[in-house]
């Protein structure tokens, strides 16, 4: 079946290095969207790309989405400990459009 | 405040009882969820009702029982639930099914004992 992927499982940091997570699917997605779970929590909508190579970003935060609409990724430049949670990429299932989700990327950030 | 609001936060159940979740949203989304998530798995999609239809049950055992009564409401009913069942239970919410991003409220912490 339709699989999304994404590595790592979890990243310790230090307070102000940089982070990032990929997504990749086993089929070309329609859109990629992101989400962040804080400890405790509850998973968070952050931003949705369409199209092929899209780049985009919110404040220190930039996404990525490939040539081929079939991988991504989030990166964090200069983390701070506000960002720790898990970041979530879902895609629409081939067929249903219903989302699947990845494992999700556990950060941790050490101040 | 997500608009989207689940109660009780909290639950913990035996095995014989019987129980409900219950999803509130305040978005006026047509499409609502039922997502489980467990330790170390990733979010698994349980049940989609669009306009208040059920269009999707993920091969999820009948002990766990959905109902919807209109577009702003979702229910879960639970009974006889095996410890494994043990989960975050997470409701969410969309403006339609199709590719849209979802709104989750804050989940049901659920322990059965």
């Amino acid at each position: 079946g339709q699989q999304v992927m994404q590595i790592p499982q979890y990243q310790h940091v230090q307070e102000g290095e940089d982070f990032t997570t990929y997504c990749n699917s086993s089929t070309t997605l329609s859109n990629i969207q992101w989400y962040k779970q804080r400890p405790g929590g509850h998973p968070v909508f952050l931003i949705q790309l369409v199209k092929s190579g899209e780049v985009k970003k919110q404040k220190r935060l930039t996404f990525q989405f490939g040539e081929a609409k079939k991988n991504s990724s989030l990166h964090i430049t200069a983390t701070q400990t506000t960002d720790v949670g898990t970041y979530f990429c879902a895609g629409p299932m081939e067929y249903g459009n219903k989302l699947v989700f990845g494992a999700g990327t556990i950060l941790r950030v050490k101040s | 405040e997500t608009g989207v609001t689940q109660t009780p936060r909290h639950l913990v159940m035996g095995m014989t009882n019987k129980k409900s979740l219950k999803c509130e949203q305040h978005l006026g989304h047509n499409a609502m969820y039922w997502y489980k998530q467990s330790a170390k798995k990733p979010l698994e999609l349980m049940f989609v009702y669009n306009f208040k239809e059920q269009t999707e049950n993920n091969s999820v055992p009948s002990r766990f029982s959905p109902e919807c009564p209109n577009s702003s409401h979702l229910f879960l009913h639970l009974h006889t639930l095996q410890p494994e069942d043990s989960a975050l239970y997470l409701c969410a919410s969309s403006p339609r099914v199709e590719n849209t991003e979802a709104f989750f409220g804050q989940g049901t912490r659920l322990t059965v004992v």
